[in-house]
């Protein structure tokens, strides 16, 4: 069974400071992630698409495909207090797209 | 370009009650996917559209439905309605099925009392 697993719980960073999530994937020839931000109340929006081993930087993420050791990783630099958000990974599940449960992210100011 | 438009954006029915969401993906994309989220739960998968036909399900009763019109337009609907259906209700829109990006309307939150 193809999944992502996201198994992080809260994350507190103070303002400017990175902030680090991670998600794991089970399904090796897994080519496609995706990194989705939710603020409270609100729909998924979709902030980063990768698709190849590697780093992808767009402003201050930063998402990282590491195949070897099937994990997918996202970076946020110099946290702001509006990067206060649940973020979810996402990528192929059996038959379509598997969601992890979400890192709920808190940036103090 | 328009994005995904779900309607209504709030409901309050009663227990045994049906109700009927609709979603319009984004404009050329084929494949709608509904998800169904409660506070604090993540998503939570319900079924998957692709040309008219549902290509995926997840692990709902009989009382969770949906179909999708030649337009790609989709509507769910949830017979028989219980306390536990509260929740939002979220449809995504991808030009394929599987490996692509997915875009979420603004959500359907149903109350349920």
């Amino acid at each position: 069974q193809k999944e992502v697993e996201q198994n992080s719980g809260p994350l507190s960073v103070p303002e400017g400071a990175i902030a680090s999530l991670n998600c794991t994937y089970s399904d090796r020839v897994s080519q496609s992630f995706f990194w989705y931000r939710q603020y409270s109340g609100k729909s998924p929006e979709l902030i980063m698409s990768i698709y190849s081993n590697g780093d992808k930087e767009d402003g201050r993420f930063t998402a990282q495909l590491n195949k070897a050791s099937q994990y997918v990783s996202l970076l946020i630099r110099d946290s702001q207090p509006s990067d206060s958000a649940t973020y979810l990974c996402a990528g192929p599940g059996d038959y379509k797209l598997s969601f992890g449960a979400g890192t709920t992210v808190t940036v103090r100011a | 370009k328009a994005g995904v438009t779900q309607t209504p954006r709030y409901l309050i029915k009663t227990r045994g009650q049906q109700v009927t969401l609709s979603c319009s993906p984004i404009s050329g994309h084929r494949s709608v996917s509904w998800y169904q989220q409660t506070p604090g739960q993540g998503l939570q998968f319900l079924f998957e559209y692709f040309s008219e036909t549902q290509r995926n399900k997840g692990n709902f009763p009989g009382r969770f439905s949906g179909r999708q019109f030649s337009n790609s337009r989709s509507e769910m609907n949830v017979s028989t309605l219980e306390l536990g259906d509260s929740a939002l209700y979220l449809c995504a829109s991808s030009s394929h099925l599987l490996n692509t990006e997915a875009f979420f309307g603004q959500g359907t939150r149903l109350t349920v009392v």
